[in-house]
């Protein structure tokens, strides 16, 4: 089946940038998304992006999308104590299964004071 | 806003008790998902429905059913808890317009602990 890559962890010092990484297989992918889970809560979504983009800006966040090498970023700019999350890459195919999301295992964001 | 309500935060129960968890959602969604999530191993699906009485199997569906008898709610059931299926548990819904863009909405989990 589809896979979504991403590394499990990631450590940063607040006001610097964060750049969590992700990869994913399924060739006709269309939407893809960056869900932020705070801990004990439910997901939610943060930016998406179409994938005929390159580039979707959206305040502090910027998604850098390399559909030939099927790598996707999120850059978190001056980062901040309250961004301390896990972040879950996800990604909608457009064929029969596309109800659904392939998620990633998600990255745990810290960030050090 | 969308809201997707789980209907215990947290569960306790004991090997072979049947359980139900409970979600709703109040936005008239057509799609309704339910995941479990573990460390190390992210989101897997169980189940989803993508209409009131349908239901499809997700990636791991041994050992749960579920039931769509409203839109607006979806159940998990564990028909006899084993001590495997401690987990975080997350109920979804997206709107089934049949745009590919479709965003899931998550409901804030329930953290179930079979001893």
């Amino acid at each position: 089946g589809e896979d979504v890559e991403q590394s499990l962890f990631l450590s940063v010092r607040e006001g610097d940038s964060s750049v969590i990484n992700c990869t994913y297989t399924d060739s006709s992918s269309t939407y893809l998304y960056w869900y932020k889970q705070e801990p004990g809560a439910g997901l939610q979504l943060l930016t998406y992006i179409f994938s005929n983009m390159d580039m979707k800006q959206d305040q502090r966040l910027t998604v850098l999308l390399n559909k030939k090498d099927k790598h996707l970023s999120l850059r978190i700019a001056d980062t901040q104590t309250g961004d301390s999350a896990i972040y879950f890459c996800a990604e909608r195919g457009s064929g029969a299964g596309s109800y659904q999301l392939t998620f990633g295992k998600g990255t745990k964001l810290s960030v050090i004071p | 806003d969308v809201k997707v309500t789980q209907s215990s935060r947290y569960l306790v129960k004991r090997t072979g008790e049947k359980v139900f968890l409970e979600c709703v959602q109040d936005m008239d969604h057509e799609n309704m998902f339910w995941y479990r999530q573990d460390p190390g191993l992210g989101l897997r699906l169980i189940y989803f429905s993508y209409d009131v009485k349908m239901k499809e199997k997700g990636d791991i569906p041994e050992g749960y059913s579920v039931s769509r008898e409203k839109k607006e709610r979806f159940s998990l059931i564990l028909e006899s808890a084993s001590t495997n299926q401690t987990s975080m548990y997350l109920c979804a819904s997206s709107s089934g317009s049949r745009t590919l863009n479709e965003k899931l909405f998550f409901g804030s989990g329930t953290q179930l602990s079979v001893l």
